[in-house]
């Protein structure tokens, strides 16, 4: 069964430093890969996907995260933080089957930022 | 595109009673996902139409919970004999097919007390 491991519950960063939120995912073959951010009850946004193709994905925001299959990650950064992205995180892995891409989430990395 | 709705926004319920939960996707999605998020956790899958077809349902769909999507477009969630253990965010989810990621909707807030 795929999985999906952020091991940082919470990280705080100060405006203007540089960001990097892990993830790591166990899947059999090569996954869709995703990363959403959600704010204080509301849904989720998605930042960016990786399906195949170039590694290095660029998403919405300025944030780009790196697949790197040797070490089943796909960590999300962004180069210099501001205090709007303050909110909750999450990486998912999306089954590749034909008929279903239901994803699997994980706990999530909720990010303050300080001013 | 006004994007995924999801109605109502809250929901208090006492203990016991039914209650059900609306979602108006993206209107050319033909894939409809249903999730559900504790405090604390990320989305956890519930189930998932394409078209009116329900295709697959978790195990954590247990058989007080029902969803449909009658005309493969709008759907709705029932919860019977709703229990405190019911109580989450239950976000709503649509997408044109699997090579796309998912839009989805603000969600609706359950608290059974």
């Amino acid at each position: 069964a795929q999985s999906v491991t952020q091991p940082d519950i919470h990280i705080t960063v100060s405006e203007g430093a540089s960001l990097e939120l892990r993830c790591n995912y166990s899947y059999g073959a090569t996954p869709y890969l995703f990363w959403y951010v959600q704010s204080p009850g509301q849904g989720l946004q998605l930042l960016l996907k990786y399906f195949s193709g170039d590694t290095l994905v660029q998403g919405i925001k300025g944030f780009e995260a790196e697949f790197k299959r040797s070490q089943s990650s796909f960590n999300l950064r962004k180069p210099s933080v501001h205090w709007s992205d303050a909110a909750e995180y999450f990486c998912a892995v999306g089954e590749r089957t034909g008929t279903a891409s239901k994803l699997t989430f994980g706990t999530g990395t909720r990010l303050q930022v300080t001013l | 595109d006004t994007g995924v709705s999801q109605n109502p926004r809250h929901k208090i319920t006492k203990r016991g009673q039914n209650v059900t939960f609306r979602c108006d996707p993206i209107s050319e999605h033909n894939r409809l996902y249903w999730y559900r998020q504790t405090l604390g956790q990320g989305p956890e899958f519930l189930t998932y139409f394409q078209n009116e077809a329900q295709l697959e349902k978790s195990r954590l769909l247990s058989d007080r919970f029902s969803a449909e999507r009658p005309k493969g477009s709008f759907s709705t969630l029932e919860i019977q004999r709703t229990e405190q253990g019911d109580s989450a965010m239950y976000l709503c989810a649509s997408n044109r097919d699997s090579n796309y990621g998912y839009t989805f909707g603000s969600g609706t807030r359950l608290t059974v007390v």
